[in-house]
């Protein structure tokens, strides 16, 4: 148990809608990234937060918003769906940006 | 031509063989991670690191920084080594760049 935790674990939504994926850090852990991984991409980096403020991004669509709250939890909103967005978004955290990072289970994202 | 290069991308080896995985990165960096991602999906950090060598059970990661390569030995392998096994660098804006990740089988 890597005490990330990421909810739901699964979901399934239609193109066009939105959605919000939640990821509560392992406890001490300031920093939380999101992270998306698809079958024809792998894994990409999309957004680091660090106690609150944005500290790195990565490919991000414009549709996604992240934000990280003062309880340290972290939510990716992913909005005007498409079939391409179909993956694993995973969530990870760790004490400081130069530290290893603790991954949680993913949310399985399905685009029908 | 991808930032992060992995190899071998399929790897078969028997029960007890040392095992060699390596990535080669074209970025400058700060540092290097290896991370294994179980058939289920989950995924682990096994080795956080920027310069020299580290172990971990029968996990040993190199990193040459100068000719901007890594390794991941296995030693003893195990068939519940069976995963795939991605490298990813630590980009100077902070964001990380994955390999395409080495999918490591060990048969009984």
């Amino acid at each position: 148990d890597s005490g990330v935790t990421q909810t739901p674990k699964h979901l399934i939504t239609a193109t066009g809608q939105r959605v919000t994926l939640r990821c509560s850090p392992r406890s001490g852990d300031l920093s939380v990234y999101w992270y998306q991984q698809s079958l024809d991409q792998g894994l990409q980096f999309l957004i680091q937060y660090y106690n609150g403020e944005e500290r790195a991004k990565g490919n991000i669509l414009e549709r996604f918003s992240a934000q990280q709250f003062p309880d340290l939890h972290s939510e990716l909103n992913l909005s005007s769906l498409e079939l391409g967005d179909s993956a694993l978004y995973f969530c990870a955290s760790s004490t400081l940006s130069n530290q290893p990072q603790h991954f949680g289970d993913g949310t399985r994202l399905s685009i029908l | 031509k991808n930032e992060v290069e992995q190899s071998p991308q399929n790897l078969t080896a028997q029960e007890g063989e040392f095992i060699t995985i390596n990535c080669s990165y074209s970025v400058g960096i700060s540092a290097l991670h290896w991370l294994q991602q179980h058939p289920g999906g989950g995924i682990v950090s096994l080795f956080m690191l920027s310069s020299g060598k580290k172990k971990h059970g029968r996990l040993i990661a190199t990193i040459n920084i100068q000719e901007k390569h890594s390794s991941l030995h296995i030693t003893a392998s195990h068939p519940r080594d069976s995963a795939v096994y991605i490298c990813a660098v630590v980009g100077s804006q902070g964001n990380l760049i994955f390999g395409k990740g080495t999918k490591l089988s060990v048969k009984p």
